[in-house]
């Protein structure tokens, strides 16, 4: 089966551009979570999807936003970009059984640079 | 609000030699704990996780990990190192209800020949 794939692998961007990253979960999970990775602040939990709706969310302006599609495959949007927005993005999918507590496997990661 | 400690953000050991990655954790519910390996510009990989079933949880890799409630810690052992052990190691908890991971600081381990 194959695993949480996550496209572009890497991405350049500048000062007030937006950008799209996204997120195919491993076949039949229906959840997906974002995550953001500095190394100042470590892994932060963006936002998480489930059967197309955002059902949780961190602690993330605005301009931070995603979606999720009828087949699972998620995307995430940032508009405005900062400097402080470069970061390695991650994705991860689960397959809730009704349970919060199920495994997250997690994608390679989006390398986003702001310059 | 949960919160995870991963005390050391460096550990170095020798090849052959017992590793020992600490994690604390603050719940007030019992917890749902998790060893997550990050390799050098690859994602998270799961290492094992905790669900009450049982203490001492084995995990991928020659790890495993012990829930000690009255320590309220959850550290991370492999008798032998190798080599490829070398990347960095997150603990995470889960958040609550809400089901996202609380993630530690991390801890690079490093190992020498």
């Amino acid at each position: 089966k194959a695993g949480v794939t996550q496209t572009p692998r890497y991405l350049i961007k500048t000062r007030g551009q937006q950008v799209t990253l996204s997120c195919s979960p491993i076949s039949g999970h229906r959840s997906v979570s974002w995550y953001q990775q500095t190394p100042g602040q470590g892994l932060q939990f963006l936002f998480e999807y489930f059967s197309e709706t955002q059902r949780n969310k961190g602690n993330f302006p605005g301009r931070f936003s995603g979606r999720q599609f009828s087949n699972s495959r998620s995307e995430m949007n940032v508009s405005t970009l900062e400097l402080g927005d470069s970061a390695l993005y991650l994705c991860a999918s689960s397959f809730p059984v009704g349970q919060t507590t199920d495994t997250q496997y997690f994608g390679p990661g989006t390398r986003l640079t702001v310059l | 609000a949960q919160s995870v400690t991963q005390l050391g953000s460096h550990v170095s050991v020798s090849e052959g030699a017992l590793v020992l990655l600490r994690c604390n954790y603050s719940s007030s519910v019992p917890p749902y704990l998790f060893w997550y390996v990050q390799y050098p510009n690859q994602g998270l990989q799961l290492l094992l996780k905790y669900t009450s079933a049982a203490t001492l949880v084995k995990g991928i890799n020659g790890f495993e990990a012990e829930f000690k409630k009255s320590e309220t810690s959850f550290h991370l052992t492999k008798p032998s190192a190798h080599m490829s052990d070398a990347a960095e190691y997150f603990c995470a908890v889960i958040e609550g209800s809400q089901g996202n991971l609380i993630f530690g600081k991390g801890t690079k381990l490093s190992v020498k020949p």
